[in-house]
């Protein structure tokens, strides 16, 4: 099943309004990571964050590992913030290196 | 910040049909992934290594072959391409941590 549930699948705010988006894991992990997908497709890292929170500008990511929980915060929304938002849960292997399990993303839209 | 380009960036051929993606980084990371993207399913990972000559099996790796033919460069081969096959199709390097994404290459199987 899906190791990574993400939510909203889809947001609609005006501009200056924050957003919250959640992804809840259910395995172990080395880390969470987010992502930002523009609407042309590419893909820019966002945070890496294996515990606790930490910024980026208007960006916030928290990670409770005993929670199984990850959260993206956006404060102060622009309409350049629309596109997409993912998180990816990776798993360290042994003799296998490093995995990433995607989230199905979560599709936000910022009006003026 | 990391480099990684994917070639070609579209690509339209038929069932049956032999297609290769390229992808290279500049960076000298050790790992490198291959992911497709589809509506309803996210990023799913297809092959990954972690040097020339090193190949892991991801999680959707049917129909699909990789090489990893330098610390540089990273190949995906759909030797009998079929419409299923159809997707966004993204490469990405990373050292430890952070994984870098190319700019994606659009593939239609016909």
């Amino acid at each position: 099943g899906q190791q990574v549930q993400q939510s909203p699948a889809s947001l609609v705010l005006q501009e200056g309004e924050n957003a919250e988006l959640q992804c809840n894991f259910s395995t172990s992990l080395n880390s969470m990571q987010w992502f930002y997908q523009r609407p042309g497709g590419s893909l820019v890292s966002l945070f890496y964050n294996p515990s606790g929170t930490k910024h980026s500008g208007r960006l916030t990511s928290t990670t409770v590992i005993k929670e199984r929980r990850s959260s993206l915060h956006i404060s102060s929304s622009q309409t350049t913030d629309s596109g997409t938002y993912l998180c990816a849960l990776e798993r360290l292997q042994q003799g296998t290196g490093s995995k990433l399990s995607f989230g199905k993303g979560a599709k936000l839209t910022v009006s003026p | 910040e990391a480099a990684v380009t994917q070639s070609p960036r579209n690509k339209v051929t038929v069932t049956g049909g032999n297609v290769t993606l390229s992808c290279r980084q500049t960076n000298s990371h050790n790992y490198m992934y291959w992911y497709r993207q589809d509506t309803g399913h996210g990023l799913r990972l297809i092959h990954y290594s972690y040097g020339a000559g090193n190949l892991q099996i991801g999680d959707v790796p049917d129909g699909y072959k990789a090489t990893r033919t330098t610390q540089e460069d990273f190949f995906l081969l759909l030797e009998l391409a079929s419409p299923s096959q159809t997707s966004l199709y993204f490469c990405a390097s990373s050292h430890w941590d952070t994984q870098y994404f190319g700019p994606g290459t659009r593939l239609l199987v016909l």
